[in-house]
């Protein structure tokens, strides 16, 4: 199975919203993640089951999505939000990481 | 508290092994399913390997499958990741992870990763 992301780098301002795509190549019902990671740091789950928040993570995040398309969406960039974000496959191996989506300050 | 401590990265010449060790604490060890993620330099996380919570069961990335072996000791709390045959492109920064809780789920705890460079 296949994880692809679009885009693959998008430029945004503090307080837009914004949405990054994952699709996978086969149904894998509603096990997907995303994770963020920043430069030098190590990734943070944010999100699994496609839409359940992990503790901790703010509300402005959230995730939709089943069989093979997911969004995640950011409403109201903060400047600690922008990082690379990554979606994962998790129901059996392997369990790809997408490409990654690098959200940077316009 | 959770703390996954990685260790025994370094410098290997092509064709050389190396052996990589995650020392878990603040958890019941023998209950969590484990794995390794690495990253190469500037690129993205790519998955490696899998091992249940009884270390019956592993799984590997066709990319290192037949060169990697990962083992874990119940008692000791230590996973490990056995690497030969290693090449260039094995280059990167390896993470110990640790899945969210039994069953299908993603990784809620990363090491701080331990860099392997394969150069001659």
């Amino acid at each position: 199975i296949q994880m692809t992301q679009s885009p693959a780098s998008l430029s945004a301002s503090v307080g837009d919203t914004i949405t990054i795509t994952c699709r996978a190549s086969q149904d894998i019902e509603r096990y997907l993640a995303w994770y963020q990671q920043k430069p030098g740091k190590v990734p943070k789950l944010l999100i699994y089951s496609a839409s359940t928040l992990y503790a901790g993570v703010p509300s402005r995040f959230s995730g939709s999505g089943s069989a093979t398309e997911f969004t995640l969406t950011i409403a109201g960039l903060q400047p600690e939000d922008f990082a690379t974000y990554y979606c994962q496959r998790y129901s059996s191996a392997p369990r790809t990481f997408g490409p990654g989506t690098k959200v940077d300050i316009k | 508290e959770v703390q996954l401590v990685e260790s025994g990265g370094g410098l290997v010449q092509p064709g050389g092994s190396l052996r990589l060790s995650c020392a878990a604490s603040g958890f019941s060890f023998s209950v969590y399913e484990m794995g390794w993620v690495r990253q190469a330099p500037g690129k993205g996380l790519e998955w490696i390997s899998y091992i249940g919570h009884d270390g019956v069961v592993t799984f590997y990335a066709d990319s290192v499958r037949g060169r990697f072996t990962v083992s874990r000791d119940n008692v000791k709390d230590v996973m490990s990741l056995q690497m030969n045959s290693l090449r260039a492109e094995d280059t990167a920064v390896y993470y110990c992870v640790r899945d969210l809780h039994g069953g299908a789920t993603p990784f809620e705890y990363w090491g701080q990763g331990t860099l392997v460079t394969v150069s001659s």
